[in-house]
């Protein structure tokens, strides 16, 4: 159980242009879900929580206008990276709560997306 | 604000060996901490969790940790080292808000 996708797992797209990343929660139902982005070799870093049916809650530094998170459902939470630029290139990664919202529930992740803007 | 930080970043150990990574916290609140794993190019698997419940906690795989709050540490072991272990490790602390504050990852090597 506690099964989160994460689609597509490589995207390469050309700088300028924007891409969205999709997370779905496909046998519970995450009314909250977390955005991280990881550089080679380094940790997790938060960039925004998503909650459903409302407004993502950025991290400090993260562009809110340039990293776009829609939490339209309870099982789909998107990231749209846009207007790429290839300081962007890197390794997206969504999570979920599978047991509703409690800070000592661990979280369930999704397979990562590698991004490589040219 | 909670934190952890793990001592090294990388630690090789031999096929059948003793695997010790080591995650020390800090926190203002009684704290709750999880190891997970990632291998190359995927998302992260939980290993363990550490809830208040008993300080020392089995996980998958063979991996345990043990919570001591006079050291401020949850360091993971596991008896004998297998060449799918190899990974990298995080350690990481919930906060209030339900945030995952990770540390700085712990690849593990194993030589045959």
């Amino acid at each position: 159980g506690a099964v989160v996708s994460q689609h597509p797992s490589r995207v390469i797209c050309k700088s300028g242009t924007s891409v969205k990343i999709e997370c779905r929660s496909l046998d519970f139902q995450a009314t909250t879900m977390f955005w991280y982005r990881q550089f080679p070799k380094q940790s997790l870093m938060l960039m925004a929580t998503s909650n459903e049916g409302s407004k993502a809650t950025y991290e400090q530094g993260v562009e809110k206008d340039k990293f776009l998170i829609n939490h339209a459902s309870l099982t789909l939470s998107t990231l749209t990276v846009t207007s790429a630029h290839p300081e962007d290139s890197s390794f997206y990664i969504c999570s979920a709560r599978g047991d509703g919202f409690s800070y000592n529930s661990p979280l369930h992740f999704g397979n990562g997306t590698r991004l490589t803007v040219t | 604000a909670q934190s952890v930080t793990q001592l090294g970043s990388h630690v090789s150990v031999s096929e059948g060996a003793l695997v010790l990574l080591r995650c020390n916290y800090s926190s203002s609140v009684p704290p709750y901490l999880f190891w997970y794993v990632q291998y190359p190019n995927q998302g992260l698997q939980l290993l363990l969790k550490y809830t208040s419940a008993a300080t020392l906690v089995k996980g998958i795989n063979g991996f345990e940790a043990e919570f001591k709050k006079s050291e401020t540490s949850f360091h993971l072991t596991k008896p004998s080292a297998h060449m799918s272990d190899a990974a990298e490790y995080f350690c990481a602390v919930s906060d209030m808000g339900g945030k995952l504050i990770f540390g700085q990852g712990t690849e593990l090597s194993v030589k045959p």
